[in-house]
């Protein structure tokens, strides 16, 4: 199966930019995505970037992929305190398209 | 439009005991998937299904568990006996079409403490 591995732990001050990383070892992987987890509630999706594609901007969140080293990477501009939570790396396969290979999560802590 | 909800949202019980989660989709999504998270490890699949067949159930960990989706709708997760390592959040999500990018939807997760 899929490898997926992230930092567990990030701390930033609200108004920086926070930057998430993620490495995955499976190179069919065809969609990469990242998840938001608050606390007590379900997945939300952030984002995701098809493995053709190496950058991909929405508002805040800007989505980095290397696809040479299986490296993801999602930054958040001007964090903000609500930005707190869990994110998850989450890899699609080729082959397997409907299993999610996920990381163990990054919690971001934003310190006012 | 209701989204995926799961029951209980919170449940603990003693070690031997016997727990049931039951996770409604979105209504008219085929595709139905049980994934978990324990102790603060990565989330994992557990097993697909699409209608009430199984499609994939490749992930399920042994065989104290046992998941069914009668009629094609609401599925349940049995954990029988319960362990002390099936503690974590279980997440269901649905999905109508097999193939879409994003259109994978995820509900709030059941959370097992076992005793």
């Amino acid at each position: 199966g899929e490898d997926v591995e992230q930092s567990l732990f990030l701390s930033v001050r609200e108004g920086d930019s926070s930057v998430i990383n993620c490495t995955y070892t499976d190179s069919s992987s065809t969609y990469l995505y990242w998840y938001k987890q608050e606390p007590g509630a379900g997945l939300q999706l952030l984002t995701y970037i098809f493995s053709n594609m190496d950058m991909k901007q929405d508002q805040r969140l800007t989505v980095l992929l290397n696809k040479k080293d299986k490296h993801l990477s999602l930054r958040i501009a001007d964090t903000q305190t609500g930005d707190s939570a869990i994110y998850f790396c989450a890899v699609r396969g080729l082959y397997n398209f409907n299993k999610f290979y996920f990381g163990s999560g990054t919690k971001l802590n934003v310190k006012p | 439009e209701a989204g995926v909800t799961q029951f209980p949202s919170h449940s603990v019980i003693e070690k031997g005991q016997t727990v049931t989660l039951r996770c409604d989709p979105i209504s008219g999504h085929d595709n139905l998937y049980w994934y978990r998270r324990v102790m603060g490890k990565e989330i994992k699949f557990l097993l697909h299904f699409v209608k009430e067949s199984k499609q994939d159930e490749s992930g399920m960990p042994n065989n104290r568990f046992l998941a069914e989706r009668t009629g094609g709708t609401y599925s349940t997760l049995k954990v029988q006996p319960a362990e002390l390592e099936d503690s974590g959040v279980y997440f269901c999500a649905s999905s109508q079409d097999r193939v879409s990018v994003d259109t994978i939807y995820f509900g709030e997760g059941s959370w097992l403490t076992v005793v």
